[in-house]
């Protein structure tokens, strides 16, 4: 059974870094993109970036390119997204995801999200 | 990027009646096309792939039609548990997008 368990929720103060993380297991980590979706409070889903663990092919939206950094640990089946200088603005549940082999590329696994608050 | 456009915002329906969801493409994705849906404080769960595949576990009443440009969900007898927020995803170009959702809400 594929499952993607997420770090914990997260309250932090504007300019502060942050790291989240998510494990893949039941399945073969480095041949699957896996990357992140960001949900604002009430709003919808936004594709951030995905990586590709096997060769660490990194693909990012174009609204987050530059303003996060993912990357992953093979030795450790674990993904990871991060701010160095956080933003009131990044308050949002992070979703991670496992994109299927080709010819299909959806996803088709979900963490179950981590909840990141950005206050003063 | 392509963008995806759902429609419409909102959709009342009585259960037991049916729901066509529409999702356009800003240029063509083949049937690269998946559809998901939210229920309130949950994760996204993959509904449809390839335009018209039901995932694993998906009833029957899920249908998902159309190609290029024109995508349609259709849920045939609203239950309870498909009031919910439904996105879909093309995933035929980097950046991959989301539309920004279609929410079932009960008439």
């Amino acid at each position: 059974e594929v499952q993607l368990v997420q770090s914990g929720a997260e309250v932090k103060k504007p300019g502060e870094s942050l790291k989240i993380s998510c494990k893949g297991s039941g399945y073969s980590f480095t041949r699957h993109w896996i990357g992140w979706v960001r949900q604002m409070p009430g709003k919808g889903l936004e594709w951030m970036g995905f990586i590709y663990p096997g060769d660490s092919d990194t693909r990012y939206s174009p609204s987050f390119q530059g303003q996060v950094i993912i990357s992953a640990d093979n030795s450790i089946n674990t993904a990871y997204l991060q701010w160095s200088s956080l933003k009131a603005s990044d308050t949002a549940m992070y979703y991670c995801a496992r994109e299927e082999l080709l010819p299909s590329a959806h996803l088709g696994d979900w963490g179950q999200g981590t909840l990141v608050t950005v206050s003063s | 990027e392509i963008v995806m456009t759902q429609s419409p915002a909102t959709l009342s329906v009585s259960p037991g009646e049916r729901a066509t969801l529409s999702c356009r493409a800003s240029q063509s994705v083949g049937s690269d096309l998946a559809w998901y849906r939210q229920k309130y404080g949950q994760a996204p769960r993959l509904i449809i792939y390839s335009a018209s595949t039901r995932a694993a576990g998906i009833p029957a009443r899920f249908s998902g039609s159309g190609s290029r440009t024109e995508f349609t969900l259709t849920i045939s007898s609203l239950q309870s548990e498909d009031f919910a927020v439904y996105y879909c995803q093309q995933y035929n170009d980097w950046p991959r997008t989301f539309g920004q959702g279609t929410k079932v809400e009960i008439k």
